[in-house]
């Protein structure tokens, strides 16, 4: 059974950097690409992030270019999203996802950027 | 960047309805569309994959199907568990994008 479990989510001032971490399992993790999803409080998913099977090629949304760095440690199943400059408008529900394609998706971290 | 749009935004409708979503790419994206379903307060579930394809474990009520750039979502008789807002994805080029949703609600 593929699981996801995300971590790292918190309260944050403007400004301020978070980490967030995915500990995936029941699937060959090294053989997929990775996702970063998240939802602002009330509203529609956001694509964020996503990262080549072996981590040689990364994207971004624009809005996040520059602060945030998607990366994996294949070796301990693992996906990484490391968040800096934070912004109010940061603050969602960050969900880690599997593929491309989205198929599978964890239960999320909260993210609260606020002074 | 790849607009998607949806329609409608929000629909009200009963059990055993047929109901259909449409999403409409601003450009073409072959059949790089998923569908999801994220019902309250609850983790968004992939449905439909390659435009047409359903997820395994997702009931056959649930279709899709593409005209070009425009795709549909069908739930072919509503029921209870249905009643959620559901989103379009394009994967073909960055950035993916989603659409803004489809909320369904009860009659």
């Amino acid at each position: 059974e593929v699981q996801l479990v995300e971590s790292g989510g918190g309260l944050v001032q403007p400004g301020g950097s978070l980490r967030l971490s995915c500990a995936a399992s029941g699937f060959t993790f090294s053989n997929n690409w990775m996702s970063w999803v998240r939802q602002a409080p009330g509203k529609g998913l956001e694509w964020v992030a996503n990262i080549k099977r072996d981590g040689g090629e990364k994207y971004y949304v624009d809005s996040v270019k520059g602060r945030f760095t998607i990366s994996r440690d294949n070796a301990k199943n693992s996906l990484d999203l490391q968040m800096n400059s934070l912004r109010v408008e940061d603050t969602a529900v960050y969900y880690c996802a599997t593929d491309g394609g989205l198929s599978y998706w964890g239960q999320g971290t909260l993210v609260t950027v606020s002074s | 960047d790849i607009q998607m749009t949806q329609s409608p935004s929000a629909m009200s409708a009963s059990v055993g309805d047929r109901v259909t979503i449409t999403c409409r790419a601003s450009q073409g994206i072959s059949n790089s569309l998923a569908w999801f379903q994220q019902r309250p307060g609850k983790v968004p579930k992939r449905l439909i994959y390659a435009s047409s394809s359903l997820q395994n474990g997702v009931p056959p009520r649930f279709s899709g199907s593409a005209s070009g750039t425009e795709f549909t979502l069908t739930i072919s008789s509503l029921q209870p568990e249905d009643f959620a807002t559901y989103y379009c994805l394009q994967h073909k080029s960055y950035p993916f994008t989603f659409g803004p949703g489809t909320k369904v609600d009860i009659k």
